[in-house]
């Protein structure tokens, strides 16, 4: 299957910094990306939706100030979590989407740990 | 009613033997079903897709779909302890932008 990276695995920060999430898809390009972040033992939780060249739509309930999305390219997503706080402290995990003659699927990226301080 | 619903786990089959994991849901215009492996601390693994009724093989796995009944399900053969993780069952209408729609998973124990 088609193949999603993340960059960088894990990350801890200090309060109030910044920390950008990079997403790329390696082998196909990815018009629509998508934003999650998992608590654990909960379920994925989708934060934005990301289209290239246009603005990321937000869930209800994500701020989109906080949590700045930028899909510049057909290849790559970036989130970028301003000011970060410990309870920002998650497991986030990006999608991107392929569309197919018959379908569409989503891949996963491997997916970002985040550690607030 | 939540829109994905998959049978209650956690869900136990000893080495061998066949586990099956269903999932129902609620919006008739979904045309892409996905069924997704996650093991504990990592992100979720594509095992299969389906957009049309009947059934998909590969390798151990076969995804049944069958949208008049507006239920999708997926069989693991000869079932390994590799295969423990959490199943997720996930669904999305063919359109620009569409997102997943997620079950709250199935927790399965292959016993050795």
């Amino acid at each position: 299957g088609a193949v999603v990276s993340q960059h960088p695995s894990w990350v801890i920060c200090k309060s109030g910094t910044s920390v950008k999430i990079e997403c790329r898809s390696l082998d196909f390009q990815a018009t629509t990306m998508f934003w999650y972040r998992q608590f654990p033992k909960q379920s994925l939780m989708l934060m934005a939706t990301s289209n290239e060249g246009s603005k990321a739509t937000y869930e209800q309930g994500v701020e989109k100030d906080k949590f700045l999305i930028n899909h510049a390219s057909l290849t790559l997503s970036t989130l970028t979590v301003t000011s970060a706080h410990p309870e920002d402290s998650s497991f986030y995990i990006c999608s991107a989407r392929e569309l197919l003659a018959g379908g569409e699927t989503q891949y996963f990226g491997p997916g970002t740990r985040l550690l607030v301080l | 009613q939540k829109e994905v619903e998959q049978n209650s786990g956690p869900l136990s089959v000893p080495e061998g033997a066949i586990a099956s994991l269903n999932c129902t849901y609620s919006d008739r215009v979904s045309q892409s079903f996905f069924w997704y492996r996650q093991y504990s601390g990592k992100s979720p693994e594509l095992i299969m897709s389906i957009y049309s009724n009947g059934d998909k093989e590969d390798g151990r796995f076969t995804a049944q779909l069958n949208k008049a009944s507006q239920y999708v399900s997926l069989l693991i053969r000869d079932s390994q302890p590799s295969d423990s993780a959490t199943y997720l069952c996930a669904v999305a209408p063919y359109d620009s932008g569409s997102r997943l729609t997620f079950g709250e998973g199935t927790q399965l124990t292959v016993n050795p």
